[in-house]
C-alpha cells in the first residue's frame, strides 16, 4: 500500500489565485512528520514546509500553508496568490521510525503545477 | 554555500558495467539517503544510512549496494548495470543528530544516469 498519495498528477491555476494540492498519508506511528518539496524544472528540490504529527497549528511558510487534517490523514498544501514562477512538480513526503531512532523519508509521486498567466 | 554534492551530473554505461554514485555532504551530517527518481513515480527510498558503516535497505533495494566508510561520503553501488536502472538518481542528507528531529532533507542535484 502506499505510504503517501497524491491523487492529482497535474494541476493548474491561474497567476494570483490560491490551489490547494492534496496528499493523504497512511502510518501507524503516533510521531511523523510531514514535507513539502518543490522541483522546478531545473531539477532541484526546494524544501518548503514541514508539520510535525504533534503541531497543533497548521504550518505556515509565507504564500505556503499546510492543512493537516490529523484524523482524516491529510496534509494538503495551499499556495496563495500563485505565480508564474510556482509553475514546478511539488511532492509530499512523510518521515517515519524505520527501528529505533532512526527513520527514513517517504515521498508521493507529485503533482505538475502549472500556473497560467 | 555547498551542502550535498554529487560526482556526476550526467552519465553513461553500457549494460552490464559496475557503476559507483558518489554523495559528499559537507555539514556533518550522521544520515544520509539514495533515491531513484522516475516520471510518475516520485521518489522512490533505495538505501540509507543514519552512521558511519551503517546501511538500511530502503523501498527498492535490488540491485543495488552502498558503502558509506567516511561520515561526509555515501555511495552508492551498481553492481551490473541494467537498462531499467536508467533513471534520476538523488543523493539527500538532513541536518541534526542522527537520533534528532531535522526539518529539512539538504538535496544534491541529481544524477542522471543512462543505461544503454
Amino acid at each position: 500500500a502506499q505510504k503517501i498519495t497524491q491523487t492529482q498528477p497535474g494541476m493548474f491555476v491561474q497567476e494570483k489565485e490560491a490551489v490547494t494540492l492534496d496528499c493523504t498519508y497512511d502510518t501507524s506511528d503516533q510521531s511523523y512528520g510531514l514535507f513539502w518539496y518543490k522541483q522546478p524544472s531545473s531539477g532541484e528540490m526546494i524544501f518548503l514546509i514541514y508539520q510535525g504529527s504533534y503541531d497543533e497549528q497548521n504550518a505556515t511558510e509565507g504564500r505556503y500553508s499546510l492543512n493537516f487534517q490529523k484524523a482524516r490523514k491529510s496534509a494538503n498544501l495551499v499556495i496563495s496568490a500563485s505565480q508564474l514562477g510556482d509553475s514546478a512538480m511539488y511532492f509530499c513526503a512523510m518521515r517515519e521510525h524505520s527501528g529505533g531512532s532512526n527513520y527514513k523519508l517517504t515521498f508521493g509521486k507529485g503533482t505538475l503545477l502549472t500556473v497560467n498567466p | 554555500d555547498v551542502k550535498v554534492t554529487q560526482s556526476s551530473r550526467y552519465l553513461v554505461k553500457r549494460t552490464g558495467e559496475k557503476v559507483f554514485l558518489e554523495c559528499v555532504q559537507d555539514m556533518d551530517h550522521e544520515n544520509m539517503f539514495w533515491y531513484r527518481q522516475d516520471p510518475g513515480l516520485g521518489l522512490r527510498l533505495i538505501y540509507f544510512s543514519y552512521d558511519v558503516k551503517m546501511k538500511e535497505k530502503g523501498d527498492i533495494p535490488e540491485g543495488y549496494s552502498v558503502s558509506r566508510e567516511k561520515k561526509e561520503r555515501f555511495s552508492l553501488i551498481l553492481e551490473s548495470a541494467s537498462t531499467n536502472q536508467t533513471s534520476m538518481y538523488l543523493c539527500a542528507s538532513p541536518p541534526g543528530t542522527g537520533t534528532g528531529i531535522s526539518y529539512e532533507q539538504y538535496f544534491g542535484p541529481g544524477t542522471r544516469l543512462t543505461v544503454t
